[in-house]
Formats: structure tokens, sequence, C-alpha cells
């Protein structure tokens, strides 16, 4: 079946810190991956996306590549702020007609000042 | 930027009452989705909807759920006799094409006592 793990939260960092946050993924065929981002009090915001291996999608100074063989899709950012704080949401879409998105549970992020 | 709305942004019902949420999709979107997400749980899908059908439907939803397009806007859920695990924010969203993005609303919390 069709199933995201991610890493579990909460994660605490600095501002200007290197973040990572990890993502592998179950599924038959090739899915398309996704990162989700929700701000506190809000609803879920596309942040990233990739559709095939190799590619590597990006937004907002996030980066996540989709691994084949390792089935990652691990979300990194070079310097994090204090407005990245929310909860990041790694999500398949199995390659199949009005597909539905399969979320992993999510992780919170805090930045300190 | 268009974007999908859903009302309202809270309800609260006695336990066994019915509720409707309410979605506007974005206009030219033909796919259309509910998920519900259970606090500090992941989001689940429960329904997908395509050409006045539902095209796939998780075991969440159940014969107390229902989905209906009513008019060339508007995308509901109806619970028909709520339950206290019904409590959650449900998520609406769609979609353009077969590959196209999903597009989430900020959603409807809705408590059931």
């Amino acid at each position: 079946g069709n199933s995201v793990t991610q890493m579990e939260g909460p994660v605490t960092l600095s501002e200007e810190a290197f973040l990572t946050i990890n993502c592998t993924y179950t599924a038959t065929g090739y899915p398309s991956l996704f990162w989700y981002v929700q701000y506190p009090g809000e609803g879920l915001q596309l942040l990233l996306k990739a559709t095939k291996a190799d590619d590597k999608g990006s937004n907002k100074g996030f980066e996540a590549t989709y691994r084949k063989e390792t089935t990652s899709f691990h979300l990194e950012k070079g310097s994090v702020q204090v407005s990245d704080s929310a909860v990041y949401f790694c999500a398949l879409s199995p390659y199949s007609s009005a597909s539905k998105i399969i979320f992993g549970s999510g992780t919170r992020l805090s930045i300190r000042p | 930027e268009p974007e999908v709305t859903q009302t309202p942004s809270h309800q609260v019902t006695q336990m066994g009452q019915e509720v409707i949420l309410r979605c506007v999709p974005i206009s030219n979107h033909l796919y259309f989705y509910w998920y519900r997400q259970i606090l500090g749980q992941k989001v689940e899908f429960l329904v997908s909807f395509y050409n006045n059908e539902i095209s796939e439907k998780s075991e969440i939803f159940d014969d107390q759920f229902s989905v209906e397009r009513p008019d060339g806007s508007n995308f509901t859920l109806k619970i028909r006799s709520t339950k206290l695990e019904d409590s959650a924010m449900y998520f609406c969203a769609s979609r353009q094409g077969e590959q196209e993005t999903q597009y989430f609303g900020p959603g409807t919390r809705l408590l059931v006592l």
C-alpha cells in the first residue's frame, strides 16, 4: 500500500540554523511527492512538489529532492527564520486519476529568535 | 489568486445532530475532495468527487457521510448523525486536472458535544 513516514517532532532550532526534516515513502508505481505547511490557525498550503525521480522542488528557500533509490523526499532549508515555525507534512499522491493525497503525521517546527 | 473557501470556520453541535460543511472550490476545478484532521493527528482522506459522483472513499466515509455538489459552485459534506469522534478539522480541496496540484481550503473546525 501507499504510506508516508516522517520524522517525529517537535523540532526546535535557533534562527539561521540548517533544517532537515526526513521523509520516506512506500508506494506502488511512481507517485508525486509534496511538502505541505500548516501555519498556526491556518489551513494547508502547498510548499513544494516533485513529480518524478531526481526532480527537485523548491520554494521560499526550502528544497526537497525526489530520491527513488532511497524512497525519500527530505525537506531542507539552509537558514530558518522565526516565521518558518509551523507544522510540515510530507505527502504523496499515487499515479492514478482523481488521486487522493496521503499525508505523513506532520512535524512541528519551532524557531527560536 | 483564486482560493478554496469553507464555511463555517467553526461549528459546535450536539451528538446526534446533522451538520453540513460547505466549500466553494476554485471555479475551473473539476476534482473535489474532503479530508479531516483529528486534533494532533495526521490529515486523512475521506472522499473524492468527480463528474458528479464519488470516485473514491475511505473506510472512514461510512453511511453517515454524504457529499453533494448542489449547484455549479458549492461542494458540501453532510454528517447525518454526528458522533463525538467526528470532532475534527475538515478540509476541502480541489484541483483542475488529473495530475494538477490540490489546493486546500482553510478548514472547518467541528466540535461535537
